[in-house]
């Protein structure tokens, strides 16, 4: 059973704009979220987390946000470049780190 | 500067052999974990260690074993392996606290 689902396979956005990347968790015990960006022929690489106690965790372009409540985790990129385009994965932690699907973002110059 | 290292990074084999994928970490990292990525099912938990002598199944771990004899160290063994483990291989590891980081894969085909 899929602790970690991330609905949206893939998300085109044009440059300059938001993206937003979503994922669901059904497991309350989860006390560490992150999302990693991964290329073709390349490991995941971390991109940013946050612990359970925030809501909102920003690093330059990228902001994640925590709605607990809803067991909701959604990833902001602003502005969108055509660097960003890659899988996403999100990723929620209790001792083992549980991965989603990922979406494939293409981000249109 | 510390890393994490996955070999080889392409393997063909064929049916009933046993193949190892061998993955190095230079981090001190207690953490280590391998995980397979394939199409529609993200990244899946194969087996997991959280220090030298620890080893723990994870979601998949049907036709794999690790073994950890030292903190750098965590190879994968497909006992005698299936075209259903053809897949990308990716081991990770991490502190107690923190993110994970992820070495480069292993493609493995088995025909």
């Amino acid at each position: 059973d899929q602790q970690v689902k991330q609905n949206s396979p893939s998300l085109s956005v044009q440059e300059g704009r938001i993206s937003i990347l979503n994922c669901d968790y059904t497991n309350s015990m989860f006390d560490y979220f992150l999302w990693y960006k991964k290329y073709p022929a390349e490991g995941p690489t971390f991109l940013i987390s946050i612990s359970s106690i925030k809501d909102k965790n920003e690093d330059g372009r990228f902001t994640v946000f925590l709605n607990k409540s809803a067991k909701h985790l959604s990833l902001h990129i602003v502005p969108s470049q055509p660097g960003d385009s890659a899988v996403y994965f999100c990723a929620a932690s209790v001792g083992q780190f549980y991965f989603g699907t990922g979406t494939s973002l293409t981000v249109i110059p | 500067d510390a890393e994490i290292t996955q070999s080889p990074r392409h393997k063909i084999t064929e049916t009933g052999r046993q193949v190892t994928l061998a993955c190095h970490q230079t981090w001190n990292h207690n953490n280590m974990f391998w995980y397979r990525q394939d199409l529609g099912h993200g990244l899946r938990l194969i087996h997991y260690s959280y220090g030298v002598q620890d080893t723990n199944k994870g979601e998949v771990s049907d036709g794999y074993s690790v073994s950890r004899s030292n903190t750098e160290d965590l190879p994968l063994t497909l006992e005698s392996a299936a075209s259903s483990q053809t897949s990308v291989y990716f081991c990770a590891s991490g502190p107690n606290t923190g993110e994970l980081f992820f070495g480069e894969g292993s493609r493995l085909t088995v025909l």
